[in-house]
Formats: C-alpha cells, structure tokens, sequence
C-alpha cells in the first residue's frame, strides 16, 4: 500500500459524458501527478501540482483539467469523452517537486467510455 | 523530446533461470526509478538511483546505474512466476526543474514454473 488512494476505482460512462477522479496523496506529501495509461501508449504524463498550483505539464488534453485544493487532495475532470480515453488513470505523489523525488502510483482509476 | 528505451519489449523464461533488462536513454537522468506492474494494479516502486555507478540489491534483484548516468539495468536471479509483471524504468532528466518523470515502455517479464 502507497498510501495514495484514488476512487472511484472503476467508471463506466457514455461518450460526450463528464467525470471526475479523485485522489488523495501520502501524508506530507505536497506533489500530485497525473498519468494515463493505455495499451497501446504505455503510462504518459498528464500533469503535475504541486502545494495547490500546477508545477508541470505533459500530454494532457484540453477537454482534460485537473487541480489541487487546499487539503491537498486533487481531481482530474474529464470531459466530451470519446471512446479514445478509456484507460487507466494513475495518480502518484511525492513530498517535493525536485529532480530526484520519487513518486509513489495509487491504484488506479478504470475508465471505460461506451 | 527525451525518451527513455527498455529492452527487450517481452521475456518468457523459466523459473530457476537469471535475467537482465536494460532502460537507456541519450540524455543524462538526475535519478532513476524501476517500478513494478500487475495488470490492473498502480506501479510498485521498487528502487531509486542517483549516483552514477551506483548498484542497490534488493533480494534476488540487482539495480545497476549506468556510470554517465544514461542508462541502468535490472538483473533478476533466480527468478520465480512471482516475480512476472511489468517492469518499468522512470527517469527524471537532469535539465528537468520539475517532477516530470518520462516512463519507458516497460518490460513484460513472464516466469513459467
């Protein structure tokens, strides 16, 4: 166990839907990292907060928004959804942001778009 | 763009047998992390390297860090079916001033009893 949790753990919408995962990182931890997982794309970097304010961006797409709240928990809101973002989404958090912190995964949130 | 390439893609072997799978890139890593997948389930972490040279064991696993710090391999001993999954290898590059990590795209180990 990371101590990283995510829920909900599996999501199954309709395409042109909306929704939001959740996730709350290790205790002290103040980094969130998102990533999406697919088979035929391997694990990409989405985005990264940092203490509430973005730190870092990836391959994220604009229908795709993501924050950090005060608590330090963070969402990924996904919208118009299309059968191509059925995947798995990560989270993953580290104390800092530096170049040699480490990054513990959560489990995962399943996405299915029919 | 900095990628990072492992190799081999796949690997079936039996149990008893060693292993070794390799993570390289052309741009130097500030540090380097292995990690561990079940299908379905979020990566393990299973090691950090920093220091160039720098080897960590961990049980029948030997973490090896490329001395320009380019490149690192994993040498399983031994290896059992628990050992199977996904191994990928995370790098963050030295001209990186954040936290973004660029993951190869792993290695599938198979260990058939």
């Amino acid at each position: 166990d990371s101590g990283v949790t995510q829920t909900p753990k599996h999501l199954i919408t309709a395409t042109g839907q909306r929704v939001t995962l959740r996730c709350s990182p290790r205790s002290g931890d103040l980094s969130v990292y998102w990533y999406q997982q697919s088979l035929d794309q391997g694990l990409q970097f989405l985005i990264q907060y940092y203490n509430g304010e973005e730190r870092a961006k990836g391959n994220i797409l604009e229908r795709f928004s993501a924050q950090q709240f005060p608590d330090l928990h963070s969402e990924l809101n996904l919208s118009s959804l299309e059968l191509g973002d059925s995947a798995l989404y990560f989270c993953a958090s580290s104390p800092s942001w530096g170049a040699t912190d480490t990054q513990y995964f959560g489990p995962g949130t399943r996405l299915t778009v029919l | 763009t900095q990628l990072l390439e492992q190799s081999p893609q796949f690997l079936s072997i039996q149990e008893g047998e060693n292993l070794t799978v390799y993570c390289n890139s052309s741009s130097v890593f500030s540090s380097l992390q292995w990690y561990r997948q079940e299908p379905g389930e979020g990566p393990v972490l299973l090691v950090t390297v920093v220091t160039g040279g720098e080897v960590k064991k961990l049980k029948r696993l030997t973490f090896q860090f490329g001395d320009a710090r380019k490149d690192s391999s994993l040498h399983i001993t031994a290896a059992q079916p628990g050992d199977t999954g996904l191994y990928l290898c995370a790098g963050l590059f030295y001209n990186t001033n954040a936290g973004k990590s660029t993951f190869g795209d792993g290695t599938t180990l198979t260990v058939k009893p």
